[in-house]
């Protein structure tokens, strides 16, 4: 039972495009979603969240959409750039009642071209 | 550098064996978070523990087993290995035991079972 899905395994985007991750997820238990990048040999590295009271959480670069009543989330990248070039692992946790758990997607392989 | 640490960075053994892979936290962070990947399973979580106190456990074989120790670092120790525990093997953690909090990751174990 995947509760989180990544159902893109790969996006391909040319530097300074937009870079668009979808996530969509199960559990309406879940009120916090957190995005992760990842390169090979090393462990994910924290990008952005955002808690199911918002719909938008900018930083920098990556902006995070929610829309609840689908289910779904996305991370927008722009501009993007090569060094983008990573796995990208959406997360989501059930707040007070699950701790600190995560649910992981299976991920997107985002190759930025330059 | 996320602050995590973990050692070893890479361990290969014997189907049967018992191995111990150990975390350490950021300084300040009272929550450890185990997550396991393989290849086709994606990250999946193994067990919080926070302030020494077990909080939360997935899908963890009883032949896994936890602790976390007075000064906050921890281990998870694996026993009777089979070759399917062949992994990377990760630990996390985070400043409290709630959810709401983004997980910082270390570099993680690569786990070999041949």
């Amino acid at each position: 039972d995947q509760q989180v899905k990544q159902n893109s395994p790969s996006l391909s985007v040319q530097e300074g495009r937009i870079s668009i991750l979808n996530c969509d997820y199960t559990n309406s238990m879940f009120d916090y979603f957190l995005w992760y990048k990842k390169y090979p040999a090393e462990g994910p590295t924290f990008l952005i969240s955002i808690s199911s009271i918002k719909d938008k959480n900018e930083d920098g670069r990556f902006t995070v959409f929610l829309n609840k009543s689908a289910k779904h989330l996305s991370l927008h990248i722009v501009p993007s750039q090569p060094g983008d070039s990573a796995v990208y692992f959406c997360a989501a946790n059930a707040g007070g009642t699950s701790y600190g758990k995560l649910t992981f997607g299976q991920g997107t392989i985002l190759t930025v071209h330059p | 550098d996320s602050g995590v640490t973990q050692t070893p960075k890479h361990l290969i053994t014997a189907t049967g064996q018992r191995v111990t892979l150990r975390c350490s936290p950021r300084s300040g962070d009272l929550s450890v978070y185990w997550y396991q990947q393989s290849l086709d399973q994606g990250l999946q979580f193994l067990i919080h523990y926070y302030n020494g106190e077990e909080r939360a456990k997935g899908n963890i074989l009883e032949r896994f087993s936890a602790q976390q120790f007075p000064d906050l670092h921890s281990e998870l120790n694996l026993s009777s290995l089979e070759l399917g525990d062949s992994a990377l093997y990760f630990c996390a953690s985070s400043p409290t035991g709630q959810g709401y909090n983004e997980q910082f990751f270390g570099p993680g174990t690569r786990l070999t079972v041949l």
